[in-house]
């Protein structure tokens, strides 16, 4: 099974530049997340999904945006990056349930310089 | 709010020392409870979890027992490996309006010495 699947793995963007990280699960997974991992630092909730169609904001969500079009995918848009998104990205998911736990991808290193 | 703490590292321990990484957790009702293992550079990976109250979560030489009366789920082994070197994260999900936004707990890092 493949899981959480994350591209890029890693990335360098300018200030002002945007992108999307991707995230795929095959896991047919009600539920989704992102966090961002900074250095030495635990992970922080950025934005979550219940089901396709449904999104709402976690602790950080500011600079960026999410959409939930499929159960599979849940990209992570940044439009004007800033140095202080420098980060390690981590999309999870798992199944409706406080019982189960999160699958994560491989994370995507961003640096904005 | 709900939340979960975390003992504070980094511990440092001697190869086949015995490993205590305490987690208490506040929330509505009896959450789910969780650790999670990240190695250098990857993901991090659920290593055990209990659902309710006396339950108790282990793997690969690890376990934590559910503790409702004292609201925790402290993690224990044994006799640590290097192997064991990575960062543990405690997490708790509750139902209602906290699901999805309960974070995680803040890690501990471990490193463990030949």
């Amino acid at each position: 099974n493949a899981g959480v699947t994350q591209t890029p793995k890693f990335r360098i963007l300018k200030i002002g530049q945007s992108m999307t990280l991707q995230c795929t699960q095959d896991m047919n997974h009600n539920y989704m997340y992102w966090y961002r991992q900074d250095p030495g630092m635990g992970l922080k909730l950025i934005y979550y999904s219940v089901g396709a169609g449904i999104t709402d904001k976690g602790e950080v969500p500011n600079g960026y945006n999410v959409s939930r079009s499929t159960t599979e995918d849940f990209p992570l848009r940044l439009e004007l990056a800033a140095p202080s998104q420098t980060s390690v990205y981590f999309c999870a998911s798992n199944q409706q349930g406080t019982n189960y736990g999160y699958t994560f991808g491989s994370g995507t290193r961003l640096t904005v310089v | 709010g709900d939340s979960v703490t975390q003992m504070e590292g980094p511990v440092t321990l001697s190869e086949e020392a015995f490993l205590t990484i305490n987690c208490t957790y506040t929330a509505t009702g009896y959450p789910s409870l969780f650790w999670y293992v990240q190695y250098p550079g990857e993901g991090l990976q659920l290593l055990l979890k209990a659902t309710k109250a006396d339950d108790k979560g282990s793997n690969k030489g690890f376990e934590a027992t559910y503790r409702k009366e004292t609201t925790s789920f402290h993690l224990e082994k044994g006799s640590v490996q290097v192997s064991d070197s990575a960062v543990y994260f405690c997490k708790a999900n509750a139902g209602g309006t906290s699901y999805g936004k309960l974070t995680f707990g803040q890690g501990t890092i471990l490193t463990v010495h030949p």
